[in-house]
This record gives structure tokens, sequence and C-alpha cells, in this order.
């Protein structure tokens, strides 16, 4: 079965500095999707990816998909206090009868002052 | 500003109880879902509604059963809490089979005691 595999788990970062967050799936990814959770709260739609090269940015994320439509990283720019919490990325699942979500385990930011 | 709410923020509930959460969409979805949250694990779906009266099992329905009498709203029941039962409970919808992405609730967190 398909897996979604995030890495790191966690990430402590100074702010200021850039980082990326992975997600890597054995099989071709159908629909990528990028979310993010505040600590206690819901999941916040960030970015969908769709096509092998794909890369769509919103303010200082960008996402990006590879070619071969197995893995996309999402890289932060100078990154800000408010770019803490957990990143999740999620992909269409074909063989569900209703293409549900599967899910990566997410990966924590936490950003230093 | 379209949403997903969830009824309560925070719940304690104690062993044994029957317990409701509830989840009401204003986007006209089709599909509804529930997951929990846990670290470490990350989301897993408990049960899915493509349909009014229409549910599906998750990858982990044991202990939970849900209602969805309209279309606006699905509810998600423990018949009789137990302690492993406390967790972040995330409910969410979707437009349709093909994919789109989701949108979220701002969770329920539940503690069994």
């Amino acid at each position: 079965s398909q897996e979604l595999e995030q890495s790191p788990q966690s990430l402590i970062v100074q702010e200021g500095k850039n980082l990326t967050i992975n997600c890597t799936s054995s099989k071709t990814l159908y629909g990528l999707y990028w979310y993010k959770q505040k600590y206690g709260e819901g999941l916040i739609f960030l970015m969908m990816l769709q096509k092998g090269g794909e890369e769509k940015s919103h303010e200082k994320i960008t996402a990006k998909l590879d070619e071969k439509k197995q893995q996309s990283s999402l890289h932060i720019t100078a990154s800000q206090p408010s770019h803490a919490g957990i990143y999740l990325c999620g992909a269409g699942n074909p063989r569900a009868s209703n293409y549900q979500l599967i899910w990566g385990a997410g990966t924590k930011l936490i950003i230093k002052p | 500003d379209v949403k997903v709410t969830q009824s309560s923020r925070y719940l304690v509930k104690r062993t044994g109880e029957k317990v409701f959460l509830e989840c009401v969409q204003d986007m006209d979805h089709e599909n509804m879902f529930w997951y929990r949250q846990d670290p470490g694990l990350g989301l897993r779906l408990i049960y899915f509604s493509y349909d009014v009266k229409m549910k599906e099992k998750g990858d982990i329905p044991e202990g939970y059963s849900v209602s969805r009498e309209k279309k606006e709203r699905f509810s998600l029941i423990l018949e009789s809490a137990s302690t492993n039962q406390t967790s972040m409970y995330l409910c969410a919808s979707s437009l349709s089979r093909a994919g789109y992405g989701y949108t979220f609730g701002s969770g329920t967190r539940l503690t069994v005691v």
C-alpha cells in the first residue's frame, strides 16, 4: 500500500533561516496537498500540486512536486515565528473508493527567536 | 467565509460515557470525514461519509459509530468512552470524490478519565 514518509520528523530553525520539509512516496502521487496545523488546532490548507515538476508559492512558502511525482518539498524562506506548527502532506489515493487522502505523519517546526 | 465547525474545542468525559462529537459544514460538500490525531501516528481515518445516511468505515472504526442525517452534519459517537480514546478529533469535508483538498474543523481535544 502507498505510504507517505515525511522528513524530518521535527525541525528547530533560527528565525530568519531557510528550511525544507520533504514528503516522499514509493508510488506515484495523485494530487499532493500541503497543510499546516497550529498547535492544538485544525489543519489549514496551504497548496495543492498535481503535475510533475509543478511549483507553487504563497508568501514565503514554496512547494514543489518532482517530475516523477514521487516526492514533494516544502521550502520556507526567511522563517518567522508565524511559520511554527506542524506541516502535513496528504496525497490522493486512487485505490480508495472515493479518493480518500492518505497522510504523512507530519513535521513539527519550531522557530527560535 | 466557508468553514467546518466542531461543536466543542475541549471535552472531558468519564470512562463508559456515551460521547457525541458534532461537525457542521456550510459548503454543501458531499464528503465528510472523522479523523483522530495522536502524536507519532499522524491522522487516522475513523469513518467517512459521501452522502446523507451513507457511511463507510475507515482504518480504525472500532469503538466508534457515526450519523449523517443531513448533508451538512456529521456526528461521531463514542458508544462507551475508554481512556484509549483520549485524542484530538478532527472533522473534514471535501467537495467531491475526485481527491480535492479537505477543509478541516478546529478539532476537539477529548480526554477520557
